[in-house]
């Protein structure tokens, strides 16, 4: 039972555009929502993360949204650069000092120069 | 330099056959945990450590152990390896319980048991 799901493995854009990656969640205890990016033969770098509380985080290029009533969340990287061509993850966790997360399978961003 | 360290980065192995994967942090953090890639499933916790002595199973942590006896070391493992665990591994550590903070990745370690 997959409770953190990434529905398309793989997205290709353009340089300079919006890429919009989706996440989309079952377990409506999830509280805590961070998205990772990996390159290939490295672990994966932190991005940005998002409580429940809020519905939209930003840093830099990086935009990360939260609808909690249809448990969905995605992160928007605005412009796309051919240096965020990674794999991305989404994670979930429910509570506070637990440290127990769930990741997606993440979807494979491709940016084309 | 900041880092968590894995070792071996690649590791063949037999089935049967106890192996350990070290993990080993320089930043002081307390909250350190192991994962597993594998294609199709993404990243799933194996167990993770709130300090030293406290450690937790996450997600699937059949078939694997690990120890938390002082801050930096934090060791994966496995008794009798099956070729099902072959596998992606990677140690991360956090500073905080908070559960927004950023966990710091190692390289990884590519395991294959035959």
């Amino acid at each position: 039972d997959q409770q953190v799901k990434q529905n398309s493995p793989s997205l290709s854009v353009q340089e300079g555009r919006i890429s919009i990656l989706n996440c989309d969640y079952t377990n409506s205890m999830f509280d805590y929502f961070l998205w990772y990016k990996k390159y290939p033969a490295e672990g994966p770098t932190f991005l940005i993360s998002i409580s429940s509380i809020k519905d939209k985080n930003e840093d830099g290029r990086f935009t990360v949204f939260l609808n909690k009533s249809a448990k969905h969340l995605s992160l928007h990287i605005v412009p796309s650069q051919p240096g965020d061509s990674a794999v991305y993850f989404c994670a979930a966790s429910e509570a506070s000092g637990t440290y127990k997360y769930i990741f997606g399978t993440g979807t494979r961003l491709k940016v084309l120069a | 330099e900041a880092q968590v360290t894995q070792n071996p980065r690649y590791l063949i192995t037999v089935t049967g056959k106890k192996l350990t994967v070290t993990c080993s942090q320089n930043m002081n953090h307390e909250y350190m945990s192991w994962y597993r890639q594998d294609p199709g499933l993404g990243l799933r916790q194996i167990y993770y450590s709130m300090n030293v002595e406290v450690t937790d199973k996450g997600d699937v942590p059949e078939g694997y152990k690990v120890s938390r006896k002082e801050k930096r070391n934090f060791p994966l493992i496995l008794e009798s390896p099956s070729p099902n665990q072959t596998s992606l591994y990677f140690c991360a550590s956090t500073m905080t319980n908070s559960p927004l903070a950023e966990a710091f990745f190692g390289q990884g370690t590519r395991l294959t048991v035959v």
